[in-house]
């Protein structure tokens, strides 16, 4: 069974930190693994990483993609109140088109 | 353009009710998705669809049904709701499943009692 985990579950910083959020993934046949900012409605993409595209940054957000470790991190720096939000991370695998979501990270950026 | 929409947006069901949940695409996608967001967790799976005609399940199937109409159409059924189901219920659509990114609707905020 495909699994996703990530951590921590929440976080509370400042205006300005930068922050680091984590996905560990158990995937049979991986395919691709996607970022989602979810803010108090549908989840909206961030980014995709796959074999092939390991590394994606935009604007003061960027993601890698360790294929060896089999985990991925979301960094985000000088953190404004706006990116209070959960972020979700998703995998998929070739098969059968399925896809996994983890719990999610919530995120909470004080003025 | 309106993306991926999903009626209705609330709904108050009593145990053992029926009802559909909506979702269309104009975005020409070939797979469409349903998910359910109960609090404090990620999206879980409920069925998909990898293209017109077909369709599998997810994670938690049990107590669903879906339909694919047609190409823009994928409709999910409850036939006795449980208390169990009270969840949040979003539809996603993407081009080809792991290439592309999902889009999702608005999501549809169903209460069991």
């Amino acid at each position: 069974e495909d699994k996703v985990v990530q951590s921590p579950l929440s976080l509370v910083v400042h205006e300005g930190d930068t922050v680091t959020l984590n996905c560990s993934y158990e995937v049979t046949n991986f395919r691709s693994l996607l970022w989602y900012k979810q803010e108090k409605k549908a989840p909206t993409f961030l980014f995709m990483l796959t074999s092939s595209g390991i590394e994606k940054k935009s604007g003061r957000l960027s993601s890698i993609l360790d294929k060896k470790e089999l985990f991925s991190i979301l960094n985000i720096t000088a953190t404004q109140t706006g990116d209070s939000a959960i972020y979700l991370c998703c995998s998929h695998n070739t098969n059968a088109g399925k896809s996994t979501f983890g719990d999610g990270t919530t995120l909470t950026v004080k003025p | 353009n309106a993306g991926v929409t999903q009626t209705p947006k609330f709904q108050v069901l009593k145990t053992g009710q029926s009802m559909t949940l909506q979702c269309a695409q104009d975005m020409n996608h070939n797979s469409m998705y349903w998910y359910r967001q109960d609090p404090g967790m990620g999206l879980r799976l409920i069925y998909y669809s990898a293209s017109e005609g077909t369709t599998d399940k997810g994670e938690v199937p049990n107590g669903y049904n879906v339909s694919r109409l047609n190409k823009r159409e994928f409709s999910l059924r409850l036939e006795s709701a449980a208390p169990s189901q009270t969840s949040v219920y979003f539809c996603a659509s993407s081009g080809i499943q792991g290439i592309y990114e999902q889009y999702f609707g608005p999501g549809t905020r169903l209460t069991v009692t």
